[in-house]
């Protein structure tokens, strides 16, 4: 069975860092997209960032964008999320979602997901 | 950027009910790249339907979608207990960034 682990989640400062990490199992994990997507408290989902299975490409969404930077271990089966100068406004849920394989934007499987409080 | 609006914004209905939930995109969109997804309370959501009508796997075939161009639906024909929950529309592109809509909630009636 995939299974996606989503950890570092924590209550940080405006302005502050954090990375977020995924372990996955599974599945083949060099052979698929991998993304983020968020959800604030009592809202809807967010699509945060991309990367596609060899790593060498990455989009992210216009509101983390020079903030957010995504990145992928393969030899470790991880999926990083590194984040900095964060706002209030990030606060959310992160899921770690695995991609179909052949159609890299539908996202098959989720984590249960890490809560990132940002909050002075 | 595209956006996707879905309506109603909660839908009340009973179980055995039939639900019809619509994604509307502001402008046209290629059906190929259009997904819908559930979430249940307290769970991450779950994929339901790729690519506006390919059913994802192990989805019941009483949850259908259809539509093109910038009118999307996601029919369940016959509402189980667990249908209860909400629904997101979704949008990818290779060039612009992914979407979602802010779902349709089905509750009980």
């Amino acid at each position: 069975d995939v299974q996606l682990l989503e950890s570092g989640g924590a209550l940080v400062h405006p302005g502050g860092s954090l990375r977020l990490s995924c372990t996955a199992s599974g599945f083949i994990f060099r052979n698929y997209a991998l993304a983020w997507v968020r959800q604030a408290p009592g809202k809807g989902l967010e699509w945060v960032s991309v990367i596609i299975a060899t790593g060498t490409s990455s989009n992210y969404a216009e509101s983390v964008k020079g903030r957010f930077a995504i990145s992928r271990d393969d030899s470790q089966n991880t999926l990083y999320l590194q984040m900095s100068n964060v706002r209030a406004e990030d606060t959310a849920v992160y899921y770690c979602v695995k991609s179909m394989r052949f159609l890299v934007g539908f996202l098959e499987s989720w984590g249960p997901g890490t809560l990132v409080t940002v909050s002075s | 950027d595209i956006v996707l609006t879905q309506s109603p914004g909660t839908l009340s209905l009973s179980p055995g009910d039939r639900a019809i939930l619509s994604c509307r995109a502001s402008q046209a969109v290629n059906s190929a790249y259009l997904a819908w997804y559930q979430q249940q309370p307290g769970h991450s959501p779950r994929l339901l339907i790729y690519a506006a009508s390919n059913r994802a796997t192990g989805i019941p075939d009483r949850f259908s979608g259809g539509g093109s161009g910038t009118d999307f639906t996601l029919t369940i024909t016959r509402l189980e207990p667990e249908d209860f929950a909400v629904y997101y529309c979704q949008l990818y592109s290779d060039s612009r960034p992914w979407t979602f809509g802010q779902g349709t909630k089905v509750d009980i009636k």
